[in-house]
């Protein structure tokens, strides 16, 4: 079965900080796929990153990293200097070949400034 | 392009009263899907199609009717609704299925009363 956890639900930080984003997945295939989706209050689904279970390398894009790590089943996303613009509601999926989407239930992420 | 368009954005119904929610994407996408998303619930696949003709159910297709007869359209179905069908609802296309990132329209924000 899949299953994808983000055990936070709601995080708070002021801008400039530092945040992480925990992506906790299940499942039995050898070949899936992880995804990053940002939900803005505006409420469109903005694909951020996809990610095949053969490719561990982090990746960096701008201010958004992301780590991948199948010893312990995780996808974190990692915000650097964090900015108002930023604040959104943060959905981790995992698929793999021929299944459906499983989103998580998302984390939602407030930056003050 | 357009990208995947849905109408309407927003609609009440009363209790027993039915509808469509129109989805329509101009990318050429085979595989079209519909979810609904509850407060903190994430994301959860009613219907999806894999290309004109075929269509499959998903995490939760009761009390909905899809049907895809071409492969820019796949209207959504509410027979009879209920207010636990109170939701927003998202279609979404992807041009080489679930391996892929989907690309999802605006939502349609539906209230059963």
């Amino acid at each position: 079965a899949q299953k994808v956890t983000q055990a936070q639900t709601e995080i708070s930080v002021v801008e400039k900080e530092d945040v992480t984003l925990d992506c906790v997945y299940e499942t039995r295939d050898t070949t899936y796929y992880l995804f990053w989706y940002k939900q803005p209050p505006s409420g469109e689904l903005v694909f951020l990153i996809r990610r095949n279970s053969f490719d561990e390398q982090n990746e960096i894009s701008g201010r958004y990293s992301w780590n991948f790590q199948k010893s312990t089943s995780s996808f974190n996303f990692t915000i650097t200097a964090s900015q108002v613009v930023d604040s959104a509601v943060y959905f981790c999926a995992l698929s793999a070949p021929g299944n459906q989407f499983y989103f998580g239930t998302g984390t939602s992420l407030t930056v003050i400034p | 392009n357009a990208g995947v368009t849905q109408t309407p954005k927003f609609r009440i119904l009363k209790i027993g009263q039915s509808m469509t929610l129109q989805c329509a994407q101009d990318m050429n996408h085979n595989y079209m899907y519909w979810y609904r998303q509850d407060p903190g619930m994430g994301l959860k696949l009613i219907y999806y199609s894999v290309g004109a003709g075929i269509t499959d159910k998903g995490e939760v297709p009761n009390g909905y009717n899809v049907s895809r007869s071409t492969t820019e359209d796949f209207p959504l179905r509410l027979e009879l609704a209920a207010p636990s069908q109170t939701s927003v609802y998202f279609c979404a296309s992807s041009g080489w299925g679930s391996s892929y990132e989907q690309y999802f329209g605006p939502g349609t924000r539906l209230t059963v009363t």
